[in-house]
């Protein structure tokens, strides 16, 4: 059975501070990676996502996902965040069902 | 880009009502999956479906049904709603053939009193 682990409910951070959210996943069979978005009273929005190739992995607004096979991570960083980053941040995993984590709130200290 | 609405963004309902969530997707998507959000839990797959009038169960279909009778609709239906059904529903499309995202509707609040 696969699982999806968010380590963290919660990350408050300063702005223009760097942020990494913490995913670890458990799977028999190869799997697709995701990191989703999702602001206040909206649906959620693709921000990255790993299918084969590079491990590191480049998504929208600033974001990028290393995937390690070895540790069964998908961590998600920035390097500088700004207060529109503000919302909560789910990982996935699947093939053609995905399993979701139970999210990261990124709460943006001024 | 892809559009995915859904019929309501919230909705009160009484105990022991019907009730109809519609979701409809713009870009001829075969799969559909309906989802329920709660506080701490993620998102979890009541269901979905592959293709019209083809349906699956997913991981808590207990007190819900699904219709799709055409390819670009997919409904949920609570037949008789209870207080713990009271969450944020969330609709999502993808491409049959090599699609791997899913694409998110704004979600329906449900509160059922």
């Amino acid at each position: 059975a696969q699982s999806v682990t968010q380590l963290d409910s919660q990350v408050p951070v300063f702005e223009e501070a760097p942020v990494e959210l913490r995913c670890n996943y458990s799977s028999s069979v190869s799997v697709y990676l995701f990191w989703y978005v999702q602001y206040p009273n909206q649906g959620l929005q693709l921000l990255l996502k790993y299918l084969s190739g590079s491990t590191l992995v480049k998504g929208i607004n600033g974001f990028e996902a290393e995937f390690n096979k070895s540790q069964t991570s998908f961590h998600l960083r920035k390097p500088s965040v700004h207060i529109s980053d503000t919302a909560e941040y789910f990982c996935a995993v699947g093939n053609y069902q995905l399993i979701w984590g139970a999210g990261t709130k990124l709460i943006i200290k001024p | 880009d892809v559009k995915v609405t859904q019929s309501s963004r919230y909705l009160v309902k009484r105990t022991g009502e019907k009730v109809f969530l519609e979701c409809v997707q713009d870009m001829d998507h075969e799969n559909m999956f309906w989802y329920r959000q709660d506080p701490g839990l993620g998102l979890r797959l009541i269901y979905f479906s592959y293709d019209v009038k083809m349906k699956e169960k997913g991981d808590i279909p207990e007190g819900y049904s699904v219709s799709r009778e055409k390819k670009e609709r997919f409904s949920l239906i609570l037949e008789s709603a209870s207080t713990n059904q009271t969450s944020m529903y969330l609709c999502a499309s993808r491409r049959g053939t090599g699609g791997r995202e899913q694409y998110f509707g704004p979600g329906t609040r449900l509160t059922v009193t």
